[in-house]
C-alpha cells in the first residue's frame, strides 16, 4: 500500500494570509487529488491533477486555490488569501489502482 | 453522479459479523462499487471494490446483488478498531470520489 505523508499536520494562520499545504507520496505517481472536510461535514473533492496539469476541479476550487508539483515529488495546495471558512482538514490522495489518502492537514484560520 | 443510500448509523457487538448495506438503484453498467472508511481523526481508507462478482480481501467481503442495485460490505469479525464511518461510492476509472454521509459503525465491547 502506497504511503502518503502530509505537512504540516496542523497549520494555524490569520485570515488573509497565504498557506501552502504539502503532500509527499513515497513512490512516483502521476495522479493526485485534494479533498477537504470541514468539521462535522462530508469529505469534499477539490481538484485532481494528472501529469502536471489540473484534470478536474470543483466549484470550491476558485481562484484563491492553486496546485502544483514543484519538484516532481512534493504536491502542493496553495490558498492565496485564507478565509475563515477555509478552516478544515485537507487530505491529499494518490491513485495507485485505488485512491490512497494522507493523514491530512488541519487548517485553522483565525 | 450516481447516488448511493446507506443507513446513517449501525451498531454491532465486538467479534461478531457486521453487514453494512448500500443501495444504488441508478448504477450504470460501468460503475464499480467502492467502499472506503474513515476512522476517527484519519483520512479515508480504501476497503474493497467490485463490479459484479462478490469479492474478498484481507479487510472485508463485498456481496453484490445480481441486479447490482445493492451491495453489502461484510466485516467477518468486528473489532473495536473497525469503528468508523463507512462510505459506499460508485466510481468509474480515475474519477474523483464523491463522499456521502456514510454509515457510522459503532462497535460495542
Amino acid at each position: 500500500e502506497p504511503e502518503v505523508t502530509q505537512t504540516p499536520s496542523h497549520q494555524v494562520t490569520q485570515m488573509g494570509q497565504e498557506v501552502i499545504l504539502r503532500c509527499v507520496p513515497i513512490s512516483n505517481h502521476l495522479y493526485f487529488y485534494w479533498y477537504r472536510q470541514i468539521l462535522g461535514q462530508k469529505v469534499e473533492f477539490l481538484v485532481s491533477f494528472y501529469n502536471n496539469e489540473i484534470s478536474e476541479k470543483s466549484e470550491i476550487f476558485d481562484d484563491q486555490f492553486s496546485v502544483e508539483r514543484p519538484d516532481g515529488s512534493n504536491f502542493t495546495l496553495k490558498i492565496r488569501s485564507t478565509k475563515l471558512e477555509d478552516s478544515a482538514m485537507y487530505f491529499c490522495a494518490i491513485l495507485d489502482k485505488e485512491q490512497f489518502f494522507g493523514p491530512g492537514t488541519r487548517l485553522t484560520v483565525l | 453522479d450516481a447516488k448511493t443510500t446507506q443507513p446513517n448509523s449501525m451498531e454491532s457487538n465486538e467479534e461478531e459479523p457486521v453487514h453494512l448495506p448500500c443501495n444504488h438503484s441508478t448504477i450504470s453498467g460501468t460503475d464499480y462499487i467502492h467502499w472506503y472508511r474513515q476512522l476517527p481523526s484519519q483520512g479515508p481508507e480504501y476497503v474493497i471494490h467490485g463490479l459484479t462478482s462478490n469479492v474478498n480481501n484481507r479487510m472485508a467481503s463485498l456481496a453484490i446483488a445480481e441486479d447490482r442495485k445493492s451491495s453489502t460490505l461484510i466485516l467477518h469479525r468486528a473489532t473495536l478498531r473497525d469503528a468508523a464511518v463507512y462510505y459506499c461510492i460508485l466510481l468509474f476509472g480515475n474519477e474523483k470520489l464523491t463522499f456521502g454521509t456514510g454509515t457510522r459503525l459503532t462497535i460495542i465491547p
